[in-house]
């Protein structure tokens, strides 16, 4: 069954410095998201992604966070100068937009110390 | 506010029960409704639910949306220990032809005893 890949499974990075989470979503789909859960909390929706854009994101989603799809199959999230809060597990997902549901990776687990 | 509402928070069932957990939710452009299992890390998708009053069934699982109630159940029947997990609930929201975001609930964490 395809697979949403993401890579690193687990980051420990510094306060202050720029992270990049890498995301390899499914080849035929056509929507992609980030979403975060911060340890005992709810999923959070980041970002979506559709045609090159983005095309929904949230609060969360402030000037410190950025969304790339380099590659026509990569697609990353980067977060500039990390704070403590931003440790969470991050997820990618990818959807090809026909009421299939979302599928998630298996998530990078992001610890900023 | 929360838009999306699970109960019970945690529930704890020997083998062979049947469950049901329940998700309400309080959104302005409802499209569907979906659930999710999470074990150790990822979401899987069970169902998407747009069609109030049908019934999606898979195995011993099965799931039904109320829209007039803005409500949905999940049930689980003859429960064993591989069911124990967080389920979750999520409302996607229509406001763009593209993206539609998931607005998640807290998760019900059910641990089935042997």
């Amino acid at each position: 069954e395809p697979e949403v890949t993401q890579t690193p499974s687990h980051q420990v990075t510094q306060m202050g410095q720029e992270v990049i989470l890498r995301c390899v979503p499914i080849s035929n789909h056509l929507y992609f998201y980030w979403y975060r859960q911060i340890l005992g909390q709810k999923v959070e929706f980041l970002v979506s992604f559709y045609n090159n854009e983005i095309s929904e994101k949230s609060e969360i989603f402030d000037d410190q966070f950025s969304v790339e799809r380099p590659d026509g199959s990569n697609f990353t999230l980067k977060i500039r100068s990390t704070k403590l809060e931003d440790s969470a597990m991050y997820f990618c997902a990818s959807d090809h937009g026909f009421n299939y549901g979302y599928t998630f990776g298996s998530g990078t687990r992001l610890t900023v110390v | 506010e929360d838009k999306v509402v699970q109960s019970p928070l945690s529930l704890v069932v020997h083998e062979g029960d049947t469950v049901t957990l329940n998700c309400s939710y309080e959104v302005t452009n409802f499209r569907s409704l979906l659930w999710y299992k999470q074990e150790k890390k990822a979401p899987t998708f069970l169902f998407m639910l747009t069609s109030s009053g049908i019934e999606k069934k898979s195995g011993r699982l099965s799931s039904i949306l109320d829209k007039k109630e803005l409500s949905s159940i999940l049930n689980i029947t003859a429960t064993q220990t591989g069911d124990s997990a967080i389920y979750l609930c999520a409302v996607e929201e229509d406001w763009s032809n593209a993206g539609n975001m998931l607005t998640f609930g807290g998760g019900t964490r059910l641990m089935v005893k042997p």
